[in-house]
């Protein structure tokens, strides 16, 4: 079975521009969380969808904004991007909502924003 | 400072030695994960553990968990060059959606 997938694996864009980020969750998983994660700290919550819903927001601006689609996979997009984005964006996928069972993590998206 | 601590930052232990980690959290949980991340790829999941779990055993894992302290500790056992990575614990709040991951301890384990 394939894992996680997520597209782009490398990205360069430049600031101000807007990105789309791809995730492809486990097959029979319904849930798909996002996460930034900056280099040196740990994974920040960004969303958490769960059948085609957002069921969670962290503090990120507006910036950020997600989808689900019906075959549960998700996209991530941020526009205005500044250099502060970059970052390895990840995605998780679960069979319940967050944190109800394990999560799948992806290898990421590295975002640099020049 | 963040929910899910991790503690120490780093950790340098001589191969077939024990290395423990530590995380404490503030707010109420449902659940607490360790995970495992390898030179900023994508982490993999170690074990789940449930807020009515005091301990869980995976292989040469040992995971316990203290609601009252809110803390929980990992532990690896006869450690291997390969276990050199970042571990994370991050806490789950199931109504709010989401996970909340410490900074990590940094584990290198010299052969």
């Amino acid at each position: 079975d394939a894992g996680v997938t997520q597209s782009p694996t490398h990205l360069i864009k430049t600031r101000g521009q807007h990105v789309t980020l791809r995730c492809s969750p486990i097959s029979g998983h319904k849930s798909v969380s996002w996460y930034q994660q900056v280099l040196g700290q740990g994974p920040q919550f960004i969303f958490q969808y769960y059948e085609k819903e957002e069921r969670g927001r962290g503090n990120f601006p507006d910036r950020f904004s997600a989808r689900q689609f019906p075959n549960y996979s998700s996209e991530l997009n941020v526009n205005a991007l500044l250099l502060g984005d970059s970052a390895l964006y990840l995605c998780a996928s679960s069979q319940l909502g967050a944190g109800n069972t394990e999560a799948f993590f992806g290898q990421g998206t590295r975002l640099t924003v020049v | 400072s963040q929910q899910g601590e991790e503690d120490p930052q780093a950790l340098s232990i001589q191969e077939g030695e024990n290395a423990t980690m530590n995380c404490s959290y503030k707010t109420s949980i449902n659940n607490l994960q360790w995970y495992r991340q390898n030179s900023g790829r994508g982490l993999v999941h170690l074990i789940l553990i449930r807020s009515n779990e005091r301990e869980k055993h995976s292989g040469r894992l040992r995971v316990t968990l203290d609601t009252s302290k809110k803390s929980s500790s990992l532990l690896i056992t006869a450690s291997r060059a390969a276990d050199t990575a970042s571990y994370f614990c991050a806490t789950v709040n199931t109504n709010a959606g989401k996970s909340t991951f410490g900074d990590g301890t940094t584990l290198t384990v010299k052969p």
